[in-house]
């Protein structure tokens, strides 16, 4: 399979605890974002990277969240000291622009919950 | 307001219909436009891509989108059972904005045997 693949699938964890999401892209391709989406709403953008560059973060991006791309190619995401409130589905898309084309493809996301 | 409305639905219809979905928008710099389906605790999959205003099809899908208006719309013909998911539009802004997609809501689609 050479999608985008995201680990773990599910996570549940207490409040007060950090958890750590790791998302591989889809080979060659340069940029890679992280979405949260919550029961019955679309996905929000949290952050994006072009190679290993963190270029734009969201302000629903805390500063209990950091994301990191050492390397250009997988991407980790964590939240320390979890809330209630974080509990949702955490996606990663990868993409390679070319011309006026910059087609995200998503993983199957890392469902969060915070007990 | 959001910057991107979406019907949540529910739609339910019967196989071999017609659907339409649609979307409305605030910004006029969306340029990008797509639709992904997205099946139960699944990722978001990709079904058609746009740029400016027109017309796409690709097999029973066909994508609008009317930028004077900032409405957006995908039609399925021909529905089939297989089709019930949650549908989202999505847009972005020119490149130099990095691409980061604005979602609606979703549209949860039922097609009855």
């Amino acid at each position: 399979d050479t999608g985008v693949s995201q680990d773990p699938r599910h996570k549940i964890t207490k409040r007060g605890q950090n958890v750590t999401f790791r998302c591989d892209p889809i080979s060659e391709h340069n940029r890679l974002y992280w979405y949260r989406q919550t029961l019955g709403q679309g996905p929000e953008f949290l952050t994006y990277f072009q190679n290993e560059a963190q270029l734009e973060k969201s302000r629903l991006l805390s500063d209990r969240f950091s994301a990191e791309r050492p390397k250009g190619s997988f991407s980790t995401l964590e939240i320390q000291r979890t809330e209630q409130g974080d509990s949702a589905m955490y996606l990663c898309a990868s993409s390679l622009p070319i011309a006026l084309t910059d087609t995200q493809y998503f993983g199957p996301g890392t469902r969060l919950t915070v007990l | 307001q959001k910057e991107v409305e979406q019907d949540p639905g529910p739609l339910s219809v019967p196989e071999g219909a017609i659907v339409s979905l649609n979307c409305t928008y605030s910004n006029s710099a969306f340029q990008y436009f797509m639709w992904y389906r997205q099946y139960s605790r699944k990722g978001p999959e990709l079904l058609m891509y746009t740029y400016s205003s027109g017309n796409k099809e690709d097999g029973r899908f066909t994508a609008q989108v009317d930028k004077s208006s900032k409405y957006i719309s995908l039609f399925i013909r021909d529905s089939q059972p297989s089709d019930s998911a949650t549908y989202l539009c999505a847009m972005s802004a020119e490149k130099s904005s990095g691409d980061k997609l604005t979602f609606g809501t979703g549209t949860r689609l039922a097609v009855r045997p």
